[in-house]
């Protein structure tokens, strides 16, 4: 079955370490995407990419850093710069198509002490 | 204003009622519309499309209202699995997806 996973589901780490998240598809979309999710608010675009070795910043890039080596994966690096880095972190790939949905991983929830 | 706007909620509705929760978007070039479900701690997934014409989905219906800039969500008779909270996504003028907050929905027996 085609689908997208994150790994691991719970990580939890020091203040001042970097974390990388893993994001895995199969469903050949060229698009990819990380969102953060905090309680009470809607998703907020951390980075996406449209194309391999391509990756543009979203809405709130600053602490966070991603690759795009192959186009089946889109890890996220949560560096010792995020201020407020706990948080449900989300991945998500789609077509290339105007007005594609998204297709979300299972999320992983990093806890930052 | 925010963007994308979102009656929090929770609504709390008996089992086999109806209901419907509206969404707010801001930016009148906004062209594609979405209703995702996410439940506790979960991934979103999408719902349903929302189109132009309005579309019906099973006991689920989408309304798009673009001269007042909204879009809906109408479930009818609501079963105790619906509880969840129900997101709302809009693209704004660069095709980018913009999320509402969410409004949780309770179905009580």
């Amino acid at each position: 079955d085609g689908g997208i996973t994150q790994s691991p589901k719970y990580l939890f780490r020091k203040e001042g370490q970097n974390v990388t998240l893993s994001c895995e598809q199969n469903l050949n979309h060229d698009a990819m995407y990380w969102y953060r999710q905090d309680p009470g608010q809607g998703l907020r675009l951390i980075y996406y990419s449209q194309i391999v070795n391509d990756f543009q910043k979203g809405d709130i890039a600053e602490g966070y850093s991603v690759s795009r080596e192959k186009k089946e994966s889109f890890p996220l690096t949560v560096t010792s710069a995020q201020k407020n880095p706990t948080a449900f972190y989300l991945c998500a790939s789609a077509t290339r198509d105007f007005g594609s949905p998204l297709h979300f991983g299972n999320g992983t929830r990093l806890t930052v002490t | 204003r925010k963007e994308v706007e979102q009656d929090p909620g929770p609504f709390n509705v008996p089992e086999g009622a109806t209901v419907a929760f509206n969404c707010t978007y801001s930016n009148s070039a906004s062209q594609s519309f979405f209703w995702y479900r996410q439940d506790c701690r979960k991934e979103p997934k999408l719902l349903m499309s929302v189109y132009s014409s309005g579309n019906e989905d099973g006991r689920f219906t989408a309304q798009l209202n673009r001269a007042s800039q909204y879009i809906s969500l109408l479930i009818r008779d609501s079963k105790l699995s619906d509880s969840a909270t129900y997101l709302c996504v809009v693209t704004d003028s660069n095709y980018q997806l913009i999320w509402g907050a969410g409004t949780k929905l309770i179905i009580k027996p």
